[in-house]
């Protein structure tokens, strides 16, 4: 059973296009976090949110924690082929970080 | 700073052989971690280490992996014998204290088992 599931798993899109992704769970976390990963690399994080609805932003990247800390978004503005790569959203409970599947994004030229 | 050292990069084994990753955390790090990320899946935490103590490895396949971290600073992770399933990148991670904060991750070492 997935703790935390990311949606959608796969997404191709044009460069200039807007996205966003999803990241839920029944269970509630004390911070969510966001990762990104490149092919041959480990991730590498992007944003950590610990209180009930935050929303971060980083350049055109905008994180969001939902109100009830159990699911979160990562929405990409006008998205760049420098951007392509899996995303990951990962929950920290009980001293432990969990990590969902992923969301492999493509962005085309 | 230098970053969380992994190696090999790449292993190419046949099953029921045996094989050994290495990492060498971030200086000062008190925390390693030690995943396995089967290709198009998120990271699975098989063990991690609170300096040369083991935090949780609730996940760790006991009977043919097994990890140390002698010193509290450098680990080692070992298959055997591999199975095809263990096919994976095998990735290691530290941070500063251990709570579910910042971790940093190594390149990982891909593992193919024929």
């Amino acid at each position: 059973t997935q703790l935390l599931e990311q949606s959608p798993q796969f997404l191709s899109i044009q460069e200039g296009e807007n996205l966003t992704v999803y990241c839920n769970s029944s269970s509630v976390f004390s911070s969510l976090q966001w990762y990104r990963q490149e092919p041959g690399e480990g991730p590498v994080l992007l944003v950590t949110v610990v209180t009930g609805g935050e929303v971060k932003k980083l350049k055109r990247l905008t994180f969001q924690f939902g109100d009830a800390r159990k699911d979160s978004s990562l929405h990409i503005t006008a998205a760049q082929p420098g951007d392509t790569g899996l995303y990951l959203c990962a929950g920290g409970k009980a001293g432990k970080l969990i990590f969902g599947q992923g969301t492999t994004l493509q962005v085309k030229p | 700073e230098a970053g969380v050292a992994q190696s090999p990069r790449y292993k190419i084994i046949e099953k029921r052989q045996s094989v050994a990753f290495w990492c060498n955390p971030i200086s000062g790090h008190a925390t390693l971690y030690w995943y396995q990320q089967i290709l198009g899946q998120g990271p699975k935490l098989l063990i991690q280490f609170q300096n040369n103590g083991v935090v949780d490895d609730s996940q760790l396949p006991k009977d043919r992996f097994s990890a140390e971290r002698l010193k509290g600073v450098d680990s080692t992770l070992k298959i055997q014998p591999a199975k095809l399933e263990d096919s994976a990148v095998y990735l290691c991670a530290s941070s500063s204290w251990g709570g579910a904060e910042k971790l940093f991750f190594g390149s990982g070492t891909q593992l193919s088992v024929l």
